[in-house]
């Protein structure tokens, strides 16, 4: 079993839905990292966060310790939004472990 | 500020051969970290460095390499080449234990 889990694996939207991504962990955590990666290979850090929620324009992330759980929530989607989301935990040190990330389609 | 740099951005070496890649941190980030992503195993941790020491290791083989400058320039090696070596290879820096920023990657393919 990977430490690290998310679902779903595939995820096709139409624009305007509101998107749920969620990422599930086994392991002890010092914080939980949301990335985003376009075609091409390019990533974007979106959130790192051990507690709570964080908010960064149409983006919410929030996690769960006790029940080591995390979701991303996309509000009012838009075909820009169309990338692979990653989770990833550190652990303490910069080591990150990845999950297999989520393909998002939004298409208008 | 600057962000990430690596290069070259693509490479294309023959099974044996041996291969450098270069990444550059943001200024005054003085931790790096290199990844390396496959089709087949998703991103993996290879190593991290901070002031030029080795923090930590990921679970590659002795063939992977890698050492930090007083600049915090990172290079990553990878020695006798195998197909399986061809990926994508990224590089990320912080300022500790924050969050990283990555580089646009090296895309290494092994013939």
């Amino acid at each position: 079993k990977n430490e690290v889990e998310q679902s779903p694996q595939n995820l096709t939207a139409q624009e305007g839905e509101f998107i749920t991504i969620n990422c599930s962990y086994s392991v002890g955590i010092s914080a939980l990292h949301w990335l985003q990666q376009h075609p091409g290979g390019g990533i974007v850090s979106l959130f790192m966060l051990s507690s709570g929620k964080k908010k960064h324009g149409r983006l919410i992330a929030t996690i769960n310790i006790q029940e080591k759980h995390s979701s991303l929530h996309i509000t009012a989607s838009h075909p820009r939004d169309s990338a692979v989301y990653i989770c990833a935990v550190g652990r303490n040190t910069d080591k990150l472990i990845f999950g297999t990330g989520t393909r998002l389609q939004v298409f208008p | 500020k600057a962000g990430v740099t690596q290069t070259p951005r693509y490479l294309i070496k023959t099974r044996g051969q041996q291969v450098t890649l270069s990444c550059s941190p943001i200024s005054g980030h003085r931790s790096v970290s290199w990844y390396q992503q496959t089709p087949g195993q998703g991103l993996q941790f290879l190593f991290e460095y901070f002031s030029e020491t080795q923090r930590n290791k990921g679970n590659f083989p002795g063939r992977f390499s890698g050492r930090q400058f007083s600049n915090s320039r990172s290079e990553m090696n990878v020695s006798t080449l195998e197909l399986g070596d061809s990926a994508l290879y990224l590089c990320a820096s912080s300022q500790g234990a924050d969050t990283q920023y990555f580089g646009p990657g090296t895309r290494l393919t092994v013939l």
